[in-house]
């Protein structure tokens, strides 16, 4: 079973679409985060949900919206797609709180990698 | 600011020798985390090791093992015994493990073992 796994791996699109990746978690945890890694390959935090509640959100263009309907799930949808969106869009997830809490790792899905021509 | 700096962009080793990959960091917070990722070629994020900054001894994952310097704010990789496997970009990463929780990335330093 795949611990984060992010829909589509791989999206081609055309400028000025609007298109959306989903993640989903089986690790029971109640934090998740997209990250977005650009050609030279630099990752930088964009957003995070705690239970739900958006805890994080990085100076990112409102075209980014995401969304999360659960705690195992976190999609992100944008709007208005232009070429510098084009990047490789990691999901992730950690446990905040409780327990296990001072283990505080991330774990990340595959990555989609969104072309944008 | 907090900010995390890799010196070596590209790093080669020969195989079953051993490699250290070089990490400094800056935050003015005390209660931090440190980590090391791998991303091999298929752009999976693999965990390879990760520090608790208020921990002095070294941790330590098999072959991998790391050099943390708190007062000198220096986080560096050791991958002994380098196998062709080990091939990948390396992140070194802190989260400062309070509200938010993000992690912070270097810039990342391509490891290439060599037969």
């Amino acid at each position: 079973d795949t611990a984060v796994s992010q829909t589509p791996k791989y999206l081609v699109t055309q400028m000025g679409n609007d298109k959306s990746i989903k993640c989903e978690q089986n690790l029971g945890h109640d934090t998740m985060y997209w990250y977005k890694q650009d050609s030279k390959k630099f990752l930088k935090i964009m957003f995070s949900y705690n239970n739900k509640e958006l805890i994080i959100n990085e100076t990112v263009p409102n075209r980014f919206s995401p969304k999360s309907p659960d705690k195992a799930h976190l999609n992100l949808h944008i709007n208005s797609l232009e070429l510098g969106d084009s990047a490789v869009y990691f999901c992730a997830s950690s446990q905040r709180t409780g327990a296990n809490m001072a283990k505080n790792i991330q774990y990340f899905g595959a990555g989609t990698r969104l072309s944008v021509l | 600011a907090q900010t995390v700096t890799q010196s070596q962009p590209e790093m080669s080793v020969q195989e079953a020798e051993t490699v250290t990959l070089s990490c400094t960091y800056d935050t003015s917070e005390s209660n931090y985390y440190l980590f090391w990722y791998k991303q091999p070629p298929s752009r999976q994020m693999i965990l390879v090791i990760r520090q608790e900054a208020y921990k002095q001894q070294n941790a330590t994952e098999n072959r991998f093992s790391v050099n943390f310097q708190k007062a000198a704010k220096s986080f560096s990789l050791k991958i002994s015994d380098s196998q062709l496997g080990d091939t990948a970009m390396y992140f070194c990463a802190f989260s400062l493990g309070e509200y938010g929780n993000k992690l912070v990335f270097g810039a990342g330093t391509i490891l290439r073992v060599k037969s």
